[in-house]
C-alpha cells in the first residue's frame, strides 16, 4: 500500500484565491481526518469523516474552510478565500475501525498565503 | 476538547545519554499514542498503550501510561541521533474516535 497520498506537497498562492488540497486515504480504512499543523498551535484537528460522513466539523476555523468526501477513496479541503493566516502544514490522515491501530498520516501540504 | 501537555518542549543531548519526555493531562483518557514526526512527514506512530499502568518496550523506548489514564511518559535509553525528531502523544478521547495531540517535544541527539 502507498499509504496516505495527498496533493500538492506545497502550494504558494495569493490572498483571495481558492486553495483545495486533496487527499487519498489507505484502502480499507473507515475513517479519515484532516489535521492543520503551525508552531503555534501544534496539530489542530479540523474535521473527520466516518464512512464519508462528516462526524465532527468543531475544528474548522470559519466558513470559509470546507470538506467534502464523496467516495471511500478521496477527500478535498478547500479555504475560500485563503488569507494569510491559513498558512500551515495540513494533514490527512486515515485509521481502520477508529483508533484501534492509530492514525496514518500523509506527508502533508504546506500551504502558504501570500 | 481534552488538553495534553508535553515537557519539555525541546530538548537538546548528546548521543549516548538518555532522556525522559511526559505528557500530562486532567482528564482521563481511553488510550494514548505516541508518534515521532521528521521534517517534511507526517507523524509515525511508535505504540498505543491502553491500560492504567501500562508498559510497553520498543527496543530502546519504554512507554508507560499513568495509573489514572491522564499522563504518560516515554523513556529513551542510549540516544541515537536517528532518534531526533518530534515527539507526539495524543489522546483518545472517551467520547469517541478523534485523537488530541499534545504540542510535542523536539529532540535533538548530537553526535
Amino acid at each position: 500500500d502507498a499509504g496516505v497520498i495527498q496533493s500538492p506537497r506545497h502550494e504558494v498562492t495569493e490572498m483571495g484565491q481558492e486553495v483545495t488540497l486533496r487527499c487519498k486515504p489507505i484502502s480499507g480504512h473507515d475513517y479519515l481526518f484532516w489535521y492543520r499543523q503551525t508552531m503555534m498551535r501544534g496539530l489542530e484537528l479540523l474535521i473527520y469523516f466516518n464512512n464519508n460522513v462528516p462526524i465532527d466539523d468543531s475544528g474548522m476555523p470559519e466558513d470559509r474552510f470546507s470538506a467534502k468526501m464523496p467516495n471511500a477513496s478521496f477527500s478535498t479541503l478547500k479555504i475560500q478565500p485563503s488569507e494569510p493566516r491559513d498558512s500551515a502544514v495540513y494533514f490527512c490522515a486515515s485509521s481502520l475501525r477508529g483508533n484501534v491501530y492509530g492514525y496514518t498520516f500523509g506527508s502533508g501540504t504546506r500551504l502558504t498565503v501570500v | 476538547t481534552q488538553l495534553l501537555e508535553q515537557s519539555p518542549q525541546f530538548l537538546s543531548i548528546q548521543e549516548g545519554e538518555n532522556l525522559t519526555v511526559y505528557c500530562n493531562s486532567s482528564s482521563v483518557f481511553s488510550s494514548l499514542q505516541w508518534y515521532r514526526q521528521e521534517p517534511g512527514e507526517g507523524p509515525v506512530l511508535l505504540v498505543t498503550v491502553v491500560t492504567g499502568g501500562e508498559v510497553k518496550k520498543l527496543k530502546r523506548l519504554t512507554f508507560q501510561f499513568g495509573d489514572a489514564r491522564k499522563d504518560s511518559s516515554l523513556h529513551i535509553t542510549a540516544a541515537q541521533p536517528g532518534d531526533t525528531g518530534l515527539y507526539l502523544c495524543a489522546g483518545e478521547e472517551t467520547s469517541g474516535s478523534r485523537l488530541t495531540f499534545g504540542e510535542g517535544t523536539q529532540l535533538t541527539v548530537n553526535p
